[in-house]
């Protein structure tokens, strides 16, 4: 059964860099037509698609985020990451990885974590 | 504000039938499939329709998707306690360099 899991820091200072890792086990990260996401809720809020990845390494990126943002993946530890860089309070936000099926439809979710930008 | 527009709440009683509403434009909702999750409580969201009105295997029946225009609905039928929770649609947007777009999310409330 394909599972993901997030991991990296809670805690992120501002104008730093918030790095994030994806795990998927139980299934390849090189399988087609997949892509994978990562997907943001900040508190009380609602979800906030930050950018997706096919095991290639083509990319999409929220229009907003793509001077601060790079997604990359590794098939070899079939994981993918994400780094967000000059991090403000507004970044706070429980952040999802999650498999892209199409378009929009996200069919496998990891628990998501949660990420506090705090001095 | 979101790109997709999404009443903030609705409620219902057991057993009635509730709607929820996603209205769209022409660049997302008008062109391409709508998807639905169900996010209960402290958890991750959940795919609940695809492609307009399929279901994933295990969601029951009760729960419908309909697609029309640059609208889109999310029924439930038979409305059940372990219903209460948010939903939110989603949609491909082709302006720009295409990119996700999500509804604001309903908070459903089974009163």
């Amino acid at each position: 059964q394909l599972q993901l899991r997030e991991s990296g820091p809670g805690l992120v200072k501002p104008s730093e860099t918030l790095s994030l890792t994806c795990t998927v086990t139980g299934g390849s990260i090189s399988s087609s037509p997949y892509y994978w996401v990562w997907i943001r809720q900040s508190p009380g809020k609602g979800l906030e698609w930050i950018g997706s990845i096919r095991y290639s390494g083509n990319t999409y990126y929220k229009s907003s985020l793509k001077s601060r943002l790079t997604i990359s993946v590794d098939t070899s530890r079939n994981q993918f990451s994400l780094k967000l860089n000059s991090v403000t309070a507004a970044d706070t936000a429980v952040y999802y990885c999650a498999r892209q099926y199409t378009g929009s439809s996200f069919d496998q979710w990891g628990q998501g974590t949660l990420v506090t930008v705090s001095s | 504000q979101s790109v997709l527009t999404q009443p903030p709440s609705e409620s219902g009683t057991p057993g009635q039938r509730v709607t929820i509403s996603c209205s769209g434009s022409s660049s997302n909702i008008g062109s391409n499939t709508v998807n639905w999750y169900q996010q209960l409580p402290g958890t991750a969201p959940k795919l609940l329709i695809h492609s307009n009105n399929q279901r994933p295997s295990g969601v029951p029946d009760r729960f419908s998707g309909s697609k029309s225009g640059t609208s889109a609905s999310l029924a439930i039928s038979g409305l059940q306690s372990e219903d209460e929770a948010d939903y939110y649609c989603a949609a491909w947007d082709d302006s720009l360099n295409g990119f996700v777009v999500f509804g604001g999310g309903t908070k459903l409330t089974v009163l």
